[in-house]
């Protein structure tokens, strides 16, 4: 099993470049989400969805859209990239299940750069 | 809203030396906490988490966390550290049975010297 995987690992944008960053999951999980990391604020919550075709926002969604067609993908889109989304972004997965065991397995990361 | 509170930034330590590092949460009615371990330029793995019964948990690697509801804490502890426990610790919480909505602390960075 690949677990979570995350492209592109690196990539630098130019103001008001859009992209997407990809997300996917092997292990057929329900629950997907998108975190950034910034120094001395831990990683915050973008957006999350809790199955295919429904999705929210968290605490920082402003400049980012997301979509889940399929249980495995979850890709996050900037539309119009700014310097303050310069950060690193994780996804996560995870599941629910009777014993209520609710770990999330985490990507390696794409650190972006938005000059 | 839950929040997370790690209080020290950096913890520097000498290998074999105990250490605790420490967070906090808000108070909450049902509660799920983890620690997150982030070794340079990786993403987040699990160390261990709390999600009902004792109130003591362990992971593989010597790490340990109790879990005090009085206090609302969650502290990590290992009684003797190694070089390679190097890395950036993540508290975490979540409220009941939303994994997908994780609060994590601001982290603590533990540099192990020799």
């Amino acid at each position: 099993n690949a677990g979570v995987t995350q492209t592109p690992k690196f990539q630098v944008l130019k103001t008001g470049q859009s992209m997407t960053l990809q997300c996917a999951q092997d292990m057929n999980h329900e629950y997907m989400s998108w975190y950034r990391q910034d120094p001395g604020m831990g990683l915050r919550l973008i957006h999350y969805s809790v199955g295919a075709g429904i999705t929210d926002q968290g605490e920082v969604p402003n400049g980012y859209n997301v979509s889940r067609s399929t249980t495995e993908d979850f890709p996050l889109r900037l539309l119009s990239a700014a310097p303050s989304q310069t950060s690193v972004y994780f996804c996560a997965s995870s599941y629910s299940s009777a014993d209520r065991s609710t770990e999330a397995f985490f990507g390696q990361g794409t650190r972006l750069t938005v000059v | 809203a839950q929040s997370v509170t790690q209080l020290d930034s950096q913890v520097p330590v000498f290998e074999e030396a105990p250490v605790e590092l420490r967070c906090n949460y808000s108070s909450s009615v049902s509660v799920y906490l983890f620690w997150y371990v982030q070794y340079p330029n990786q993403g987040l793995q699990l160390l261990l988490k709390y999600l009902s019964g004792s109130t003591l948990v362990e992971s593989i690697n010597g790490f340990e966390a109790e879990f005090n509801k009085s206090q609302t804490s969650f502290h990590l502890r290992k009684p003797s550290v190694h070089i390679s426990d190097t890395a950036e610790y993540f508290c975490a919480v979540s409220d009941g049975d939303s994994s997908y909505k994780l609060i994590f602390g601001s982290g603590t960075r533990l540099l192990v010297r020799p």
